[in-house]
């Protein structure tokens, strides 16, 4: 099993729709979570942290439980714009000198006119 | 933007050839990474360094080795290179105020 895992998608969607991506992570001692975005060749950039009390940034609103192990990223209004890669992170603390970031593979989402 | 710069940013090479990527950051971040991106296995680690001459591996490192003798360059070279380097690869830095990694631009590798 991966440490990390998402559903690859794509998910295809119109302007306008919600839509919710999921993420789960196998290491219950992990202590932070990220969503990042990835354009087409180009370098995966943050979106959002994710805080134990969800978190919204605009129409973007990331959750976090804590006891099933999953995050979650949910986009409103979905916008041409948004067709990406969406990276779930898990930073896991295994102590020594640095943290243990753990990517996952991404979800493809094309948002369609 | 986190001032991370990377060359080179496309490279073709042959088999069995050194080759050395450079990752240079300005803002003089103490911890530096080297990840390789491939599709179906998304990102992962090869090197980093949290601070000069202080280097580690990650969890593909076979083929790699990194150095870095000054705090703003982190150096990746592929001592004989694969078809199997084929990637590419990015630099990040991360702040420790925010816990966040940033990633440069990317290099993109093909070894024939």
């Amino acid at each position: 099993r991966k440490e990390v895992e998402q559903d690859p998608g794509p998910f295809n969607v119109p302007e306008g729709a919600t839509v919710a991506f999921n993420c789960t992570y196998s290491n219950s001692a992990s202590q932070s979570f990220f969503w990042y975005r990835q354009d087409c060749r180009k370098e995966p950039k943050l979106l959002m942290s994710v805080y134990s009390s969800g978190n919204e940034d605009g129409r973007f609103t990331a959750q976090l439980n804590r006891a099933s192990q999953y995050i979650s990223l949910l986009i409103r209004d979905s916008k041409l714009s948004d067709s990406a890669t969406y990276l779930c992170v898990v930073n896991s603390n295994y102590g020594g000198a640095t943290n243990k970031l753990i990517f996952g593979t991404g979800t493809l989402l094309a948002v369609q006119p | 933007d986190a001032g991370i710069t990377q060359s080179p940013r496309h490279k073709v090479t042959e088999t069995g050839t050194p080759v050395t990527l450079r990752c240079h950051q300005t803002e003089n971040h103490r911890y530096m990474y080297w990840y390789r991106q491939d599709p179906g296995h998304g990102l992962r680690l090869i090197h980093y360094s949290y601070g000069v001459k202080d280097t580690d591996k990650g969890e593909v490192s076979d083929g790699y080795s990194v150095s870095r003798s000054k705090t703003e360059d982190f150096l990746l070279t592929l001592e004989s290179a694969t078809s199997s380097q084929t990637s590419v690869y990015f630099c990040a830095i991360r702040t420790v105020a925010r816990n966040t990694i940033y990633f440069g631009e990317g290099s993109w590798l093909t070894v024939v």
